[in-house]
């Protein structure tokens, strides 16, 4: 149980324009996604928490109008990167804390790399 | 949260105990002992927790000091797929504040 997806796995878009990834908690509710960056050979990152149906709260520095979140329902929250540029090509990864135990379970990340 | 220190890296044979330690000298009361670890390219994995007992699951043990200065995690019988990074976290287990954060961690590599 608690398993938590991530799509795509992998993305390459050009520059300036925007991508989406999606986090879902496949077998559990999630009140509660949380989205790191992880650049290379570095330590994750906490970008955003992200609750159902209210806005999200981002960490301090990280631009909330370049990074929208959404967290339309339980089970998906959703990370648009607009304007990309090559400076956001990193490591994307979403948690969900489940509502039993208010642990929280990682999804298996997502590449972007903006050329 | 409290703040942790971990070894930068560490090598341990296949088949050996790997014993990963972790200082969390300001640790307080409430606080938990989390241990997470990433796979190269993965998103991090759950191993264990716990607060002031020892701790034991499929996967690790843990062992934590009297005082909770410090903690161990330990792989008994280390395997070529445990070569990874293991973050040591300490945090209120509680409603109100779950925030992860991850240290540097230590980067574990298993020798044949």
């Amino acid at each position: 149980g608690a398993v938590v997806s991530q799509h795509p796995s992998w993305v390459i878009c050009k520059s300036g324009t925007s991508v989406k990834i999606e986090c879902r908690s496949l077998d559990f509710q999630a009140t509660t996604m949380f989205w790191y960056r992880q650049f290379p050979k570095q330590s994750l990152m906490l970008m955003a928490t992200s609750n159902e149906g209210s806005k999200a709260t981002y960490e301090q520095g990280v631009e909330k109008d370049k990074f929208l979140i959404n967290h339309a329902s339980l089970t998906l929250s959703t990370l648009t990167v607009t304007s990309a540029h090559p400076e956001d090509s990193s490591f994307y990864i979403c948690s969900a804390r489940t509502l039993e135990d208010y642990e929280q379970y990682f999804g298996p990340g997502t590449r972007l790399t903006v050329t | 949260d409290a703040k942790t220190t971990q070894p930068t890296s560490m090598d341990c044979a296949e088949g050996r105990a790997a014993n990963l330690p972790c200082n969390h000298s300001t640790i307080s009361g409430n606080e938990y002992v989390y241990w997470y670890r990433q796979i190269h390219s993965q998103g991090p994995q759950y191993i264990i927790h716990g607060l002031k007992n020892n701790e034991t699951n499929e996967m690790a043990s843990l062992i934590i000091t009297e005082d909770r200065k410090s903690s161990t995690l330990i792989l008994p019988h280390a395997t070529l797929r445990d070569t990874a990074v293991y973050y040591c976290i300490v945090r209120v287990a509680n409603f109100g504040n779950e925030k992860l954060t991850f240290g540097t961690g230590t980067r574990l590599t298993i020798i044949p």
